[in-house]
């Protein structure tokens, strides 16, 4: 099946950085990727969808200042996480769709924030 | 609206017994479903998908899933579980229509598999 990579796959940095994720496509074009959140213990909660080329669509309640998405290629996604505080620790999972009803997912990036 | 129950938070088997992971949906849409597997610290991985083929579906390493549209269900079954079983499971439906990203995660199942 398609492959999708994220890099980090963990990251620990102090209160007021930014942190940049990435989450590539390795054998095929993902036209729309998807960034999700995972708190200990629960499900994932998608956060915004990122359109390559164009504006990322964020869910309600997440701050897209806060969340960069950028889409500047059909294999490559970042989420960038600004200003980190500790709150913002968490599991971070991207997928990429191939069809209209499937995605695959990444590895996850787990931030720390200290 | 669309939703998606699992109904069971947390389920210990013993090794070499049947597992039973159980899920319902709700939706006026015709669904396609997953099961999706998570090791600590990792990524999902598919199990098996129903895409309006076959009710039941057959998966990796064991598993498979039977499509009740009647029971609006989408139960999780493995004849016998095994220690790297272990792990966190989300049905997860998704929809023509609706938003962009369509898929609907279930609050996940823990599965413990004891010797």
């Amino acid at each position: 099946g398609a492959v999708v990579s994220q890099h980090p796959s963990r990251v620990i940095c102090k209160s007021g950085t930014s942190v940049k994720i990435e989450c590539r496509s390795l054998d095929f074009q993902a036209t729309t990727m998807f960034w999700y959140r995972q708190f200990p213990k629960q499900s994932l909660m998608l956060m915004a969808t990122s359109n390559e080329g164009s504006k990322a669509t964020y869910e309600q309640g997440v701050e897209k200042d806060k969340f960069l998405i950028n889409h500047a290629s059909l294999t490559l996604s970042t989420l960038t996480v600004t200003s980190a505080h500790p709150e913002d620790s968490s599991f971070y999972i991207c997928s990429a769709r191939v069809s209209s009803n499937e995605q695959f997912f990444g590895p996850g990036t787990r931030l720390t924030v200290l | 609206a669309q939703s998606v129950t699992q109904l069971d938070s947390h389920v210990s088997v013993s090794e070499g017994t049947p597992v039973l992971l159980r899920c319902n949906y709700s939706s006026s849409y015709s669904p396609s479903l997953f099961w999706y597997v998570q090791h600590p610290n990792k990524g999902l991985q598919l199990l098996l998908k129903y895409t309006s083929a076959a009710t039941l579906v057959k998966g990796i390493n064991g598993f498979e899933a039977e499509f009740k549209k009647s029971e609006t269900s989408f139960h999780l079954t493995k004849p016998s579980a095994h220690m790297s079983d272990a792990a966190e499971y989300f049905c997860v439906v998704t929809f023509y229509g609706g938003s962009q990203g369509n898929l609907i995660f279930g609050k996940g199942t823990k599965l413990s598999v004891k010797p």
